[in-house]
């Protein structure tokens, strides 16, 4: 049982250069959310999805596009990548309201 | 307005002392929950204790414990007999509603870091 797996790890891009983060849960939760973490400022949701078929706008989305494959998998891609993007990344799933969203371990992305 | 509120930039303790750190929140929504979670320096995110506002205790879990106090929209979480271990930032998270479908979508706070003194 794996939990959130996200790929990859780390990754440094040049303005201008796109790329997708990769998620993927085994839990069978139907909710996903893409966070990114710049310091000082908490977590802050760019999109999510309730439900596979379904995604939505969260706080951040400027900048980003995502895609529900499937109920496992949730990917974030950014179609021009800038040196604001810089941050850590993090894919989570939830299913009960009372349960904490399960977080992937993160992608640390730096825009050169 | 910020909905979730951390004025403890950084907070130290002695080793098998208890600790507090403080969240306020602001929502007009009748339903919501409260989390704290923990991010050692290893990065990653893990859920600790859960509040509802609907219920009527206060949540604990092992060592951690959350002391609600709905009227003040505070949720603070109290950490006993700390541990090194348990040096690491804090974050907590609120989620409005009852959520559309299982929508569960978080607003964090800004963290405080809690480091533990041997």
């Amino acid at each position: 049982n794996a939990g959130v797996t996200q790929t990859p790890k780390f990754q440094v891009l040049k303005t201008g250069q796109s790329m997708t983060l990769q998620c993927a849960q085994d839990m069978n939760h139907n909710s996903m959310y893409w966070y990114r973490q710049d310091p000082g400022m908490g977590l802050r949701l760019i999109y999510y999805s309730a439900s596979e078929g379904t995604t939505d706008k969260g706080e951040v989305p400027n900048g980003y596009n995502v895609s529900r494959l499937n109920k496992r998998e949730f990917s974030l891609r950014l179609e021009s990548a800038a040196p604001s993007q810089t941050s850590v990344y993090f894919c989570a799933s939830s299913e009960q309201p009372s349960g904490g969203s399960i977080f992937g371990p993160g992608t640390r992305l730096t825009v050169l | 307005a910020q909905k979730i509120t951390q004025t403890q930039p950084g907070m130290f303790v002695q080793e098998k002392e208890a600790v507090t750190l403080d969240c306020t929140y602001d929502t007009s929504d009748p339903s919501y929950g409260l989390f704290w979670y923990k991010q050692p320096s290893s990065g990653e995110m893990i859920f600790l204790i859960y509040q509802g506002s609907y219920d009527q205790q206060n949540a604990t879990e092992g060592r951690y414990s959350l002391n609600f106090q709905k009227a003040r929209k505070s949720a603070n979480l109290v950490i006993s007999a700390s541990q090194l271990g348990d040096s690491a930032m804090y974050f907590c998270a609120m989620r409005e509603g009852l959520g559309g479908g299982s929508n569960y979508k978080l607003t964090f706070g800004k963290g405080t870091l809690l480091t533990v003194n041997p």
